[in-house]
């Protein structure tokens, strides 16, 4: 069985400081594991992917997340915030080749303080 | 290359009415994903069609229901809708075989049911 938890429904932060999204995963398979954004009104957009290669993964617009085997971890940071993150971000696990069986977390929204 | 496209924008229909909603994948696509994703929630998985047959189905009725055609673009179309069949709605396209299942999403539509 598979299951994914965001610990966080909403984030908020100061411009210009460090951004961590939370998120736990459960899997019966080896996973692949996606941070997807969700600016209002629009899709969804990739951020980054982990597919079993480096556990460290760099995605789009200065984003990273680290796959934690031993924590069933998957946080998502940015070192530096910017306005322009402000959206809502989703976790999403799902067996390695298998789109089936994929499953979002609740998402977290990400507040930006000028 | 074009993304992918989903009609109509917005919808809104009555109880007891039927609806179709329409995907038209990214080149070069041959898998389409539709989710459902009420308001303040994650997008939850309905179905997958690859080849114009269903591939994997999560936790809607028979109701809901789609078809993929040659030329992979999809339909979702939901009978008997209640009101809480109001969400947006997501198209995403994907490449079966692909080593993972990056999953390239629709704007969306947004379907009220009163």
């Amino acid at each position: 069985a598979q299951s994914v938890t965001q610990l966080d429904s909403h984030v908020s932060v100061s411009e210009g400081t460090p951004v961590l999204l939370r998120c736990n995963y459960s899997s019966s398979y080896s996973p692949s594991l996606f941070w997807y954004v969700q600016h209002p009104n629009k899709g969804l957009q990739l951020l980054l992917k982990y597919t079993s290669a480096a556990t460290l993964v760099k995605g789009i617009n200065g984003f990273e997340a680290e796959f934690k085997k031993s924590e069933t971890s998957f946080h998502l940071t940015k070192p530096s915030a910017h306005m322009s993150d402000a959206a809502e971000y989703f976790c999403v696990v799902t067996p390695y080749s298998s789109a089936s069986k994929i499953i979002f977390g609740s998402g977290t929204r990400l507040s930006i303080r000028p | 290359e074009t993304g992918v496209t989903q009609s109509p924008t917005h919808l809104i229909k009555t109880r007891g009415q039927q609806v179709t909603l329409r995907c038209s994948s990214q080149s070069g696509h041959n898998t389409v994903s539709w989710y459902q994703q009420a308001l303040g929630q994650g997008p939850q998985f309905i179905f997958q069609y690859y080849r114009e047959e269903e591939n994997g189905r999560g936790n809607f009725p028979p109701r809901f229901s789609g078809l993929q055609f040659p030329n992979y673009s999809s339909e979702l179309n939901v009978n008997a809708l209640e009101l809480d069949d109001s969400a947006l709605y997501l198209c995403a396209s994907s490449s079966k075989g692909q080593e993972y299942n990056e999953q390239f999403f629709g704007p969306g539509t947004r379907l009220t049911v009163l």
